[in-house]
């Protein structure tokens, strides 16, 4: 696998449900990123891992949770969310401190909340 | 903050060229970015331009900045129907953490 790969591609989730959605790289990056992506909204981020700091965005609901367990994997853990939570969620990873710092982003995780 | 600006829709004939505008809003920006989205997909970066730079080429893409204006534009030269897709324009200044997005242009190229 190259690049940085999301699953799932697609998750239904109601709202009482507990799910998580997954990223991996496989470029060696330093820093690793979720990005929530709504209609006719500018990309929103919301949480950043870069050399072991998290930074986030103070608007992101708790019901959001990020976990980082090594360089190369991020997990958004996600639990009672709401519908207009539903939203395409894309993962992205860079290399802090080289060159210009362009993002490498996944495909995607497509969210629905009924 | 930082914001930047994009027109929503775009739309070009075969063979054409395509022009999408961008405009920022914090001078300090070091890289400027376009990145595209086709349907289903995540972003997927095409060019970038360090600040102290006017223009770059890339085979059917030319980026221009215009500093003083704070307004950077990707021209696609013969554009296909396969450049159909979501562009965005996206700016960071070194040493700090976020980059910022633009809202996305929708190119639609007619047959």
């Amino acid at each position: 696998e190259t690049g940085v790969t999301q699953t799932p591609r697609h998750l239904v989730m109601g709202m009482t449900n507990k799910k998580s959605l997954k990223c991996e790289q496989h470029l060696g990056h330093n820093a690793m990123y979720w990005y929530k992506q709504s209609a006719k909204k500018p990309l929103e981020l919301m949480f950043v891992y870069s050399l072991e700091e998290r930074v986030e965005n103070n608007s992101v609901p708790s019901r959001f949770s990020p976990e980082c367990p090594n360089s190369s994997h991020l997990f958004l853990h996600l639990h009672t969310l709401q519908p207009e939570d539903s939203a395409l969620y894309l993962c992205a990873s860079s290399q802090r401190g080289q060159g210009a710092g362009e993002l490498f982003f996944g495909e995607g995780s497509r969210l629905t909340v009924l | 903050g930082e914001d930047v600006e994009q027109s929503l829709f775009l739309s070009v004939r075969e063979g054409d060229s395509s022009v999408i505008n961008c405009t920022y809003t914090d001078s300090s920006s070091t890289y400027l970015y376009w990145y595209k989205q086709e349907p289903g997909a995540g972003l997927q970066l095409l060019t970038y331009i360090f600040s102290n730079m006017d223009m770059k080429q890339d085979q059917r893409l030319t980026v221009l900045l215009n500093k003083k204006d704070k307004h950077l534009s990707l021209r696609i030269a013969d554009t296909q129907t396969g450049d159909s897709a979501i562009y965005f324009c996206a700016v960071i200044r070194v040493g700090y953490q976020k980059v910022t997005f633009g809202i996305g242009t929708k190119l639609q190229v007619i047959p």
